[in-house]
């Protein structure tokens, strides 16, 4: 299986900060690298697929970038909103591996 | 907009079969994949596996003994069932959807818990 991995574990930032988060896969994984958000209580929601395609409906704070092994998801500009859990996740194959998650939460 | 609904037993007992199904409304499950996955109390997510509307199949080595994924096209639901489970199957377990490929999932159930105690 294709480990991933994610760093900070956990994370406090102000509104209008700029975050990065980093993601590293085990392996080479092209940029079949999906980026979720998830909001307690509620299932994850899909921000980013292959490295850096934003989804319909997600600001253009967010943005995501990386190739290979290693990734990043960037918020620029915090909103009060974007206090979550941030999730990476490989679809290079099966299984399918999620990384362990950030917690951004608010200085 | 497709919907997504789990239902099934909150509680379920050790070496029994834990079994959900997944109501898909606003959509055909005749098309794109359909997967499960679950999220550990820890916060862990873990893909339990999918199928895709040619009736092909694909688990996660770790579970595929004990998993099984199965398709009402007729009610538009599919279903998973997990055998002889433990308490560290005890989890939120998802349902979704993903349409371009495999394992984007952009459509997600709200989740139910499932624990698994006697």
């Amino acid at each position: 299986d294709i480990q991933m991995t994610q760093s900070p574990s956990s994370l406090s930032a102000s509104v209008g900060d700029r975050v990065t988060i980093t993601c590293r896969a085990s392996q080479i994984i092209t940029t079949y690298l999906n980026w979720y958000q998830q909001k307690p209580g509620k299932a994850p929601k899909l921000l980013i697929s292959t490295a850096s395609t934003l989804q319909s409906g997600v600001p253009p704070r967010f943005s995501g970038t990386g190739s290979g092994t290693d990734f990043t998801l960037t918020i620029s500009g915090l909103q009060a909103e974007d206090f979550a859990t941030y999730f990476c996740q490989q679809s290079y194959n099966t299984p399918f591996t999620f990384g362990p998650g950030t917690k951004l939460d608010i200085k | 907009q497709v919907q997504l609904q789990e239902s099934g037993p909150g509680l379920v007992k050790p070496s029994e079969t834990l079994s959900l199904t997944c109501n898909v409304s606003g959509g055909s499950i005749s098309s794109y994949y359909w997967s499960w996955i679950r999220q550990s109390p820890g916060r862990k997510l873990e893909w339990i596996g999918y199928f895709y509307y040619s009736a092909s199949t694909n688990y996660n080595p770790s579970l595929k003994s004990r998993v099984t994924i199965l398709v009402d096209t007729s009610k538009n639901q599919f279903s998973l069932n997990l055998r002889s489970v433990t308490a560290a199957d005890s989890a939120i377990y998802y349902c979704a959807r993903a349409r371009t490929s495999a394992g984007t999932v952009g459509d997600w159930g709200p989740g139910t818990l499932v624990t698994v105690s006697s």
